[in-house]
């Protein structure tokens, strides 16, 4: 088991493109929860997935952020238009079971920058 | 609204000290909480949680401690190490069917050798 992996690590985009992240989670860990870091920030919660359900959306996710997990396995998170103000890191989290004592873990994140 | 706060934005401490980080929430429903630790371009790796039915947990050099009364939670590295330089998230699990994170905004912690 190698952890929760994010691809790519660094993106650099200029203003008006479209990007898209890949996140693979522990394998066998169902649940999957997406995350935005800003500077001086704690990490902020984004949409979570439940298998390929997607069950909850914060309203941090505008019309321009989309999110599948179309096997219950990888997860896309994709940002239409980009503006300087998307510029974050974005994280990526799994965890197993129904126990509100699960441990999430966390990807390494990848880091955008919107210009 | 800052449901998780960390009131110390950093934290100096001589190598093998104690460290002491401290957390406060304010929403009573939040039932399991977490630390992590966070180098920079990295994700947040976990260290240590409790129960809010615990009052502390002990894992090697970390311990935290949880009041409910106040709800305060702390973390406790003993002895600090420079290794241990990062900076710590206090996290509350919200619970419910989805069970998300809400951090707080972190504290930086520097070990000085």
């Amino acid at each position: 088991d190698t952890g929760v992996s994010q691809d790519p690590r660094h993106k650099i985009t200029k203003r008006g493109q479209n990007v898209t992240f890949r996140c693979d989670p522990i394998s066998e860990h169902n649940r999957l929860y997406w995350y935005r870091q800003t500077l001086g920030q704690g990490p902020e919660f984004l949409t979570y997935f439940q298998n390929e359900a997607q069950l909850e959306k914060s309203r941090l996710l505008s019309d321009r952020f989309s999110a599948e997990r179309p096997k219950g396995s990888f997860s896309t998170l994709e940002i239409q238009r980009t503006e300087q103000g998307d510029s974050a890191m974005y994280l990526c989290a799994s965890r197993h079971g129904t126990s509100y004592q699960e441990t999430q873990y966390f990807g390494p994140g990848t880091r955008l920058l919107v210009l | 609204d800052q449901q998780v706060k960390q009131n110390s934005p950093s934290l100096s401490v001589q190598e093998g000290r104690i460290s002491i980080l401290n957390c406060d929430y304010t929403n009573s429903m939040f039932d399991y909480f977490l630390w992590y630790k966070k180098y920079p371009a990295e994700g947040p790796t976990f260290l240590i949680s409790i129960s809010s039915i615990k009052d502390k947990n002990e894992d090697g050099r970390f311990t935290v401690f949880l009041n409910k009364s106040a709800k305060h939670l702390s973390l406790h590295i003993v002895p600090s190490q420079p290794g241990d330089s990062a900076v710590y998230f206090c996290a509350a699990n919200y619970g419910g069917a989805t069970n998300k994170l809400i951090f707080g905004t972190g504290t930086l912690l520097a070990v000085q050798p």
